[in-house]
């Protein structure tokens, strides 16, 4: 069955570069792409960034210019890097995936929780 | 950037009754909405995509309708267990974005 499982430091100090893994499994990231999603605590949903199954990119537009997302199809896993990190990046990190279809978003992982403290 | 305008942004009901939660987008996008159900401590879940088709187990309480840029999820007979946030997203291009939750809560 499909599955997503992101993975991370879990503490990242302000000013560096958070790197998160999503590994999936049960489908290919060559037929199907993968979006992230950031939950701060007590907050809503923001979408952050994606990559589909042709290798092309998206990004949130006002994190565009701390983001970067790619892939490794061998190992079916999916990296987002954001850097110059602040207190205000402090969320739940979120895999899903994600389709031009427009059935996406079905399947998510469990997410990761990042915390930016010095 | 297209902006999702949820409302309300919680509500309380009792078992039996009936809610609707709107989403409004800030331009037409056509039918490219999904609604989401997110419990405590749970990745988000989804309930709806392209505005009308439910997900694969989702029970027919939960009812998607809308185009263009008005957009509602409506449950039906609620259940305890319904109790939750619920999210609408437009994802039709980039950006996406979501709304920003109504909390469904019991009387």
């Amino acid at each position: 069955q499909v599955q997503l499982k992101e993975s991370g430091p879990g503490t990242v100090q302000p000013s560096r570069t958070l790197s998160l893994t999503c590994t999936v499994s049960g489908y290919s990231l060559i037929n199907y792409g993968v979006s992230w999603v950031r939950q701060p605590p007590g907050k809503g949903l923001e979408w952050i960034a994606a990559i589909w199954s042709g290798g092309s990119t998206g990004y949130n537009s006002v994190l565009k210019s701390r983001l970067s997302i790619s892939r490794d199809t061998s190992k079916s896993q999916v990296l987002l890097k954001m850097n110059s990190l602040q207190t205000e990046d402090t969320a739940m990190y979120f895999c899903a995936r994600d389709d031009y279809s427009g059935d996406g978003f079905d399947h998510w992982g469990q997410g990761v929780m990042v915390t930016v403290s010095s | 950037d297209t902006v999702m305008t949820q409302s309300p942004a919680s509500m309380s009901t009792s078992v039996g009754e009936r809610v609707t939660v709107n989403c409004k987008a800030s331009q037409s996008v056509g039918r490219v909405v999904a609604w989401f159900q997110q419990k405590p401590g749970q990745s988000p879940k989804r309930l709806i995509y392209l505005a009308t088709n439910r997900h694969t187990g989702v029970p027919d309480r939960f009812t998607g309708s809308g185009s263009g840029r008005d957009f509602t999820l409506t449950i039906s007979n609620v259940e305890a267990e319904d109790l939750a946030v619920y999210y609408c997203l437009y994802y039709g291009s980039i950006p996406y974005t979501f709304g920003a939750g109504t909390k469904l809560e019991l009387k």
